[in-house]
């Protein structure tokens, strides 16, 4: 099983500022991962997969980058609606399907 | 939109069948997943089921006490949840699985149920 490690688990950020979330698998992934963000009692939201392309809909601040063991999820400059739990997924080496355990970006 | 059903209370040892019902889109087209979050922990897959029915998948924590399946004619995904024991506590949402091969060869959840809360407990 490949174990997907998220850090920080939480980030204090203000409105305005750059956010950058990172996600490292136990075991090379190639491209094959996707992040997700979940808002307080809602179901999470695809925003990036293959690492590096955005979903449809999903704004130009959310970038990702990254391949084999280390990603990265960049949000440029934080908005209010950005403020919620970030979840990174891969699906090169399944079943299971396997998570980070989350972060957390909070407003400083 | 993917809305869930068949959460409850139930004892340890107990049995729980959770429903999905599918609509706006061409269900037996695609494949399904169930995830679930224990209340406030992080996301984890159960269980994956093919558009055809042929081939399952299930998480190792719920092997031999849980089974996936589904109906296409009626547009619905179900997980019967057997033995349920106190850490399968947790909202549990169906989740469409999507192959995208417009930039590489690539699989993610694009459409999430509400969820559904199951609550193992004496």
């Amino acid at each position: 099983e490949i174990v997907m490690t998220q850090s920080p688990a939480t980030l204090s950020v203000s409105p305005g500022e750059r956010a950058t979330l990172s996600c490292r698998a136990s075991q090379s992934v190639s491209s094959s991962l996707a992040w997700y963000q979940q808002k307080p009692g809602q179901a999470p939201r695809l925003l990036i997969y293959g690492a590096s392309t955005r979903a449809t809909g999903i704004p130009a601040r959310f970038s990702g980058s990254g391949s084999g063991t280390e990603f990265t999820l960049t949000i440029s400059s934080l908005q209010s609606e950005d403020f919620a739990v970030y979840y990174c997924q891969q699906y090169n080496n399944w079943p299971p399907l396997t998570f980070g355990a989350g972060t957390k970006v909070e407003i400083k | 939109q993917l809305v869930e059903s068949g959460g409850d209370l139930v004892q340890p040892g107990g049995s729980l069948r959770l429903s999905c019902a599918a609509s706006g889109f061409t269900f037996s087209s695609y494949s399904m997943n169930w995830v679930r979050q224990a209340p406030g922990k992080g996301l984890e897959w159960v269980s994956y089921i093919n558009s055809r029915s042929n081939t399952m998948y299930y998480a190792d924590s719920v092997k031999g006490r849980f089974t996936i399946s589904r109906d296409n004619a009626k547009n619905s995904l179900y997980l019967q949840m057997n033995s349920l024991r106190a850490e399968d506590t947790a909202v549990y949402y169906c989740a469409r699985w999507v192959y995208d091969n417009s930039a590489g060869s690539n699989w993610y959840f694009d459409l999430w149920g509400r969820g559904t809360l199951v609550t193992v407990s004496s």
